[in-house]
């Protein structure tokens, strides 16, 4: 069974930093791209950042360039999102999604920005 | 704003056939394909429909999607009650370089 299990969400304050993880399973990993998708409390779903199979083409969404790094280590089978300078707008459950246009995804992590 | 766009309800009683449209550009369903899923509460988005109109498996034949243009729908036939979901279409969009989502359709089952 094809999963994705994401995890290090939490409560940070403004201007903080937290990594995401997902370890994905029951697929070959190295074989496809990969994007984190967030979605804000009782809003609809927005794309983040995507990254490919390989890991050389990244790209992000305007909101979160310069803040967000998504990288993935393919050995171990792992896609991860170092999120930095924090902020209040940046609250929202993260998924994990499988290919360009997401076709699996994970149960999601949730992210709190607030003092 | 969502680069996507979906009529934010739809509604409909028991047995009927309701539709779900998404309407978008040339840059993301004129020249890619339509997903569309659907979001219970407190629950991850799941996928009814990709590649316009491919049901993974699982999915029963009461969804159906469509795709003509820079528009696309979704068709729900035989409603039921547990049909009751937030419904989200989606797109790779080449001018952003990432897949983009409608706004979400909350669909209610009278």
């Amino acid at each position: 069974e094809m999963q994705l299990v994401e995890s290090g969400g939490g409560l940070v304050q403004p201007g903080g930093s937290l990594r995401l993880s997902c370890a994905a399973s029951g697929f070959s990993f190295s074989s496809y791209s990969m994007n984190w998708v967030r979605q804000a409390p009782g809003k609809g779903l927005e794309w983040v950042s995507h990254i490919s199979n390989s890991g050389s083409i990244i790209y992000y969404v305007d909101s979160v360039k310069g803040r967000f790094t998504i990288s993935r280590d393919n050995a171990k089978n792992s896609l991860y999102l170092q999120m930095n300078s924090l902020r209040a707008e940046d609250t929202a459950v993260y998924y994990c999604t499988r290919d360009a246009t997401p076709f699996v995804w994970g149960q999601g992590t949730l992210v709190t920005v607030s003092s | 704003q969502s680069v996507l766009t979906q009529p934010p309800s739809a509604s409909g009683t028991p047995g009927q056939r309701v539709t779900i449209s998404c309407s978008g550009s040339s840059s993301n369903i004129g020249s890619n394909n339509v997903y569309w899923y659907h979001q219970f509460p407190g629950t991850a988005p799941k996928l009814l429909i990709y590649r316009n109109n491919q049901r993974p498996s699982g999915v029963p034949d009461r969804f159906s999607g469509s795709k003509s243009g820079t528009s696309a729908s979704l068709a729900i036939s035989g409603l039921r009650s547990e049909d009751e979901a937030d419904y989200y279409c989606a797109a790779w969009d080449d001018r952003l370089s990432g897949p983009v989502f409608g706004g979400g359709t909350k669909l209610t089952v009278l």
